[in-house]
């Protein structure tokens, strides 16, 4: 069965480092999207991206945050100067497979990101 | 905000079958209800989805008042593996752009051998 996998699983960073968190999303979905999970809280929408561009974000993603589809496999989470309040749980996902119905979203495992 | 309301918690006996309430009184018409689980902090899993039809597939049971204010999640025979944090969520199915899902706390739902 078709999954949407994440590289990589943890990753360990200094405060204002760059980080890219990197994301294969199902082949032949057409939407993708980033959220986070902070210990202990909710599942927080961050963006969705669709014909290679931005079509939401949340409050959340700032000018520190971007995203990029590079080539037609990899999506990727770039934040710029990683805070300490960015140490969350990171999934990416995607939906709506090309020519036929289905919205709903596939999530992967996450990468758990920590900022020392 | 989450449009929905769930009780925080809930237990089960291996073998019986979950269900798991939801409460969504301001649901619009356009509106599904989706239900996802997630299993101790691993990436959320699609369970089942519907708009006012009850609904079933190999993992449970969507069932929708006819007013459409609520709903139950019904899972057959839970299995320790069931053990999660389940969600129930609304949300246009074609939104246009707006895909997004707003999550609530969920029920952490304990499955007892």
């Amino acid at each position: 069965e078709p999954e949407v996998t994440q590289t990589p699983s943890h990753q360990v960073t200094q405060m204002g480092q760059e980080v890219i968190l990197r994301c294969v999303p199902i082949s032949n979905h057409l939407y993708f999207y980033w959220y986070r999970q902070i210990l202990g809280q909710k599942v927080e929408f961050l963006v969705s991206f669709y014909n290679n561009e931005i079509s939401e974000k949340s409050e959340i993603f700032d000018d520190q945050f971007s995203v990029e589809r590079p080539d037609g496999s990899n999506f990727t989470l770039k934040i710029r100067s990683t805070k300490l309040e960015d140490s969350a749980m990171y999934f990416c996902a995607s939906s709506d497979p090309q020519g036929r119905l289905g919205t709903e979203a596939f999530f992967g495992q996450g990468t758990r990101l920590t900022v020392v | 905000d989450a449009k929905t309301t769930q009780p925080p918690s809930m237990d089960c006996a291996e073998g019986r079958a979950a269900n798991l309430p939801c409460n969504h009184s301001t649901i619009s018409g356009n509106e599904y209800v989706y239900w996802y689980r997630q299993i101790h902090s691993q990436g959320p899993q699609y369970i089942i989805h519907g708009l006012k039809n009850n609904e079933t597939n190999e993992m449970a049971s969507l069932i929708i008042t006819e007013d459409r204010k609520s709903s139950t999640l019904i899972l057959p025979h839970a299995t320790l593996r069931d053990t999660a944090v389940y969600y129930c969520i609304v949300r246009s199915y074609n939104a246009g752009n707006n895909r997004k899902l707003i999550w609530g706390l969920g029920t952490s739902l304990a499955v007892n051998p």
